[in-house]
């Protein structure tokens, strides 16, 4: 079956340090990969994805490259801010329309 | 557009009760999902629908049901709660586009089992 594996938190980082996330990956046939962000007291907001391998997604700075070799999906931003601590979901998705399969998220949290 | 809406926002339920868990969605979109959040393991699927009249189990279903009458609610019923289904439930609607789905979620409910 499916799953993600996502590297354990909490992440503590100063503002402006740089920012890996590692994300592997388990699947049948070829998945389309997204990393979700959760702020707190919130619901899940799409941050970026991917659908299909080499590919490269990008939002607000936050950048991840679907290897397929490696069956990475690891998320990287250059320079964090305190606004970005959050929680951050790796998924993936095998074309079953709502069957996401996450990894079990990894905190962030970003100190002045 | 409201998007995904759920209510109610927090809930505590004795042990036995039942209640529904309500989730609408203003997109028109067809595929609709509810998931349980608990610490260390993500998001897991309960079950979900691909349209009105059309509904399947997810990963953990036991305890749960659905019915999808239109394509703007899908309602969760927990028929007699427990302990462990102590939990955060999100809803989520999703569309195609470009040959993958993208999945939007509401905010969430809290519940509590006593």
């Amino acid at each position: 079956g499916n799953s993600v594996t996502q590297m354990e938190g909490p992440v503590t980082l100063s503002e402006e340090a740089f920012l890996t996330i590692n994300c592997t990956y388990t699947a049948t046939g070829y998945p389309s990969l997204f990393w979700y962000v959760q702020y707190p007291g919130e619901g899940l907001q799409l941050l970026l994805k991917a659908t299909k391998a080499d590919d490269k997604g990008s939002n607000k700075g936050f950048e991840a490259t679907y290897r397929k070799e490696t069956t990475s999906f690891h998320l990287e931003k250059g320079s964090v801010q305190v606004s970005d601590s959050a929680v951050y979901f790796c998924a993936l998705e095998t074309g079953g329309g709502n069957k996401l399969t996450f990894g079990t998220g990894t905190q962030l949290k970003v100190e002045l | 557009n409201a998007g995904v809406t759920q209510t109610p926002k927090f809930q505590v339920l004795k042990t036995g009760q039942s209640m529904t868990l309500q989730c609408a969605q203003d997109m028109n979109h067809e595929y609709m999902s509810w998931y349980r959040q608990d610490p260390g393991m993500g998001l897991r699927l309960i079950h979900y629908s691909v349209g009105a009249g059309i509904t399947d189990q997810g990963e953990v279903p036991n305890g749960y049901n659905v019915s999808r009458s239109t394509t703007e609610d899908f309602p969760l019923r927990l028929l007699s709660a427990a302990p462990s289904q102590t939990s955060v439930y999100f809803c989520a609607s999703s569309y195609s586009r470009d040959s993958h789905y993208e999945q939007y979620f509401g905010p969430g409910t809290r519940l509590t089992v006593t």
